[in-house]
């Protein structure tokens, strides 16, 4: 097993410019989610899956969009880049047993915008 | 309102030295899971341990131990002997299940320890 797969590793980008962060989990987990992690703010939720085709926003979703077309893969968009969105971004699929969920992440994507 | 709050920003110890990170939580729920996560340097997060809120014994894992607290909320974490490789900023998170399985962080905590 691969896990929680991310690329790329690192990404510079030019205010505008519009890209695509892949993820993807070979662990068969309905539950996949987005994360960014700024200096002093720990990690905040961007955008989260339930299953394929349903998605829904996160504590700070502005800037991004997500699509959940199979169980494998979520891919997060930037439309329109912004400094503001240099970050390190963290994917994670998810399983939960007996209620207790356990998060596996992927290695991470550091961006940075100019 | 922030569900978790990892206090100390960052701390120093000597090799050898025991270092307690705290954490404190928030939640309505009565039923909810608590992390912790290390990030070392590299930046990969790793899992430590998780507890349900039924279970209030703390645990040991070799050079690590967890401390939870219902009644003050926290979720400490102790590291005994501290050595250089345990230098990293660790998180600590909250999972309700009212709210699914959306993760709340603390800020984290960074520790360096001093040869």
């Amino acid at each position: 097993n691969a896990g929680v797969t991310q690329t790329p590793k690192f990404q510079v980008l030019k205010t505008g410019q519009s890209m695509t962060l892949q993820c993807a989990q070979d662990m068969n987990h309905e539950y996949m989610s987005w994360y960014r992690q700024d200096p002093g703010m720990g990690l905040r939720l961007i955008h989260y899956s339930v299953g394929a085709g349903i998605t829904d926003q996160g504590e700070v979703p502005n800037g991004y969009n997500v699509s959940r077309s199979t169980t494998e893969d979520f891919p997060l968009r930037l439309l329109s880049a912004a400094p503001s969105q240099t970050s390190v971004y963290f994917c994670a699929s998810s399983y939960s047993t007996g209620g207790a969920w356990e998060q596996f992440f992927g290695p991470g994507t550091r961006l940075t915008v100019l | 309102a922030q569900k978790v709050t990892q206090a100390q920003t960052e701390i120093s110890v000597v090799e050898k030295e025991d270092v307690t990170l705290d954490c404190v939580y928030e939640t309505r729920d009565t039923t909810y899971y608590l992390f912790w996560y290390k990030q070392p340097p590299s930046g990969e997060l790793v899992f430590l341990i998780r507890r349900n809120s039924f279970d209030e014994q703390n645990e040991i894992s070799g050079r690590y131990s967890w401390n939870f607290q219902k009644s003050t909320s926290s979720f400490n974490f102790t590291i005994t002997a501290s050595q250089v490789v345990d230098s990293a900023v660790y998180f600590c998170a909250l999972s309700e299940v009212t709210t699914g399985n959306q993760f709340y962080f603390g800020t984290g905590t960074s520790l360096t320890v001093i040869p």
